[in-house]
């Protein structure tokens, strides 16, 4: 079952506009994180927030949780042709750290140049 | 390169075929994952190990699906009497087992079944 529900389900904008995406999940977790999928590959880790966390930055990404509304989004700015991708936010159970991670259905961005 | 690797890339079947992948971690990471992903799906869950013992499955996993780490290395996912149904894309991970559940994906093995 998919815990996490991204939203929009797509994106579309301009080179160099600012992109967020948010994710809502159902159950406590140790920690939330957000992958990329570029069309038909496998998934590339962008970054991890912990429950303990609210907010964390790399490079152009930036990452929110508000664990009072299991909630998260991430913000990608400055945004390029090559952030062209589908993305993913996964969250671990609180109960079983270092399990199984459980997507969402993802957020397709699409930049134009 | 060091990264997850899956073979075969590509495979496809004919139905009521066994289908077998093998998922090569990272060096060292104790802990490897499958996952499943369909289109326009997020990955799903089958099953993962910590070195050589299968700690967890998912109820995707029927009995015509078994995976193993033999030696806490590589892994492999065989699918028995392939059905039209698993197609996808099979997804293996694996994460250094300390510390955040960060986990490195392969790039997968796409299943048509015809």
């Amino acid at each position: 079952s998919q815990q996490g529900e991204e939203d929009p389900q797509a994106l579309s904008i301009q080179e160099g506009e600012n992109a967020t995406m948010n994710c809502s999940y159902k159950t406590s977790i140790n920690n939330l994180q957000w992958y990329r999928q570029n069309s038909g590959r496998g998934l590339v880790h962008l970054i991890l927030i912990r429950s303990n966390e609210r907010e964390k930055h790399s490079g152009r990404l930036r990452v929110t949780l508000d664990t009072s509304k299991k909630s998260s989004s991430l913000l990608i700015t400055a945004s390029r042709a090559a952030d062209t991708a589908s993305y993913f936010c996964a969250t671990d159970s609180s109960e079983q750290a270092g399990t199984a991670l459980i997507f969402g259905k993802g957020t397709t961005l699409s930049v134009s140049s | 390169d060091t990264g997850v690797s899956q073979d075969p890339r590509h495979k496809i079947t004919k139905r009521g075929q066994n289908v077998t992948f093998r998922c090569d971690p990272i060096s060292e990471h104790n802990r490897l994952y499958w996952y499943r992903q369909t289109l326009g799906q997020g990955p799903e869950f089958l099953t993962y190990f910590q070195n050589e013992a299968q700690l967890e499955k998912s109820r995707l996993l029927s009995d015509r699906f078994s995976a193993e780490r033999p030696k806490g290395s590589f892994s492999t996912l065989e699918i028995q009497r392939t059905e039209q149904g698993d197609s996808a894309m099979y997804l293996c991970a694996s994460s250094p087992g300390q510390g955040a559940n960060e986990q490195y994906f392969g790039p997968g093995t796409r299943l048509t079944v015809t």
